[in-house]
């Protein structure tokens, strides 16, 4: 099955400057890889996706590289704020007769300093 | 539109002891999947429903069961409770459209917080 790993499991950033997560995955079949954002006592919710097809996508501040050879893909967030202080989790999703299979990372948690 | 709803929020049961939990969906949102999350292994997928059929399935014991109903209502049942079952278990919601097959954001639900004594 898909294996992800994530690292590193923690990050401190001075709040301006930029925070990167990186994620690798084993199974060459997964072709959507999501970012999800948990805050403290909240559900995870989906900031940013990508697609097999694609090697960048950006979102204001937030965005995310695709290496498929190397099979990894990475999120950078730039000009980090304390409102960015949360749980990353990465997961790669393969599709099989139209469902997927989502498997998470590990998480990061992210502390932006003030 | 309301967002995806899980019962009980808490929970507190002890050993051997066996528990359901509840989820409903996102209006029009077909597929369900299960996930525990645990300070030191993260979101880890339990089962997906799809049409009240299990279409996928993670590494878990078979004390782990869940079942969809026709409404998209979600279960998920854990028995003979043990320690380490204490987590957050989480419910996501997706939108499945027939051309193109699943959109792929989910959509989690808050969660229920199970702790095993």
């Amino acid at each position: 099955g898909e294996n992800v790993e994530q690292h590193p499991s923690t990050l401190s950033v001075q709040e301006g400057d930029s925070a990167v997560i990186k994620c690798t995955y084993s199974d060459s079949a997964s072709n959507y890889f999501p970012w999800y954002k948990q805050e403290l006592g909240k559900r995870p919710q989906l900031i940013i996706d990508i697609r097999s097809n694609v090697g960048e996508k950006k979102d204001q501040r937030i965005a995310v590289t695709l290496n498929k050879t190397a099979k990894h893909f990475s999120l950078h967030i730039t000009e980090t704020q304390p409102e960015d202080s949360a749980v990353y989790f990465c997961a790669a999703s393969s599709e099989s007769g139209g469902y997927q299979k989502v498997t998470f990372g590990i998480g990061t948690k992210l502390q932006v300093i003030p | 539109k309301a967002g995806v709803t899980q019962t009980p929020r808490y929970l507190i049961k002890t050993r051997g002891q066996q528990v359901t939990l509840s989820c409903s969906p996102i209006s029009g949102h077909r597929s369900v999947s299960w996930y525990q999350q645990t300070p030191g292994q993260g979101l880890q997928f339990l089962f997906e429903y799809f049409s009240e059929t299990q279409r996928n399935k993670g590494n878990f014991p078979g004390r782990f069961s869940g079942r969809q109903f026709s409404n998209s209502r979600s279960e998920m049942n854990v028995s003979t409770l043990e320690l380490g079952d204490s987590a957050l278990y989480l419910c996501a919601s997706s939108l499945y459209r027939l051309a193109g097959g699943n959109t792929g954001e989910l959509f989690f639900g808050e969660g229920s917080r199970l702790t095993v004594l």
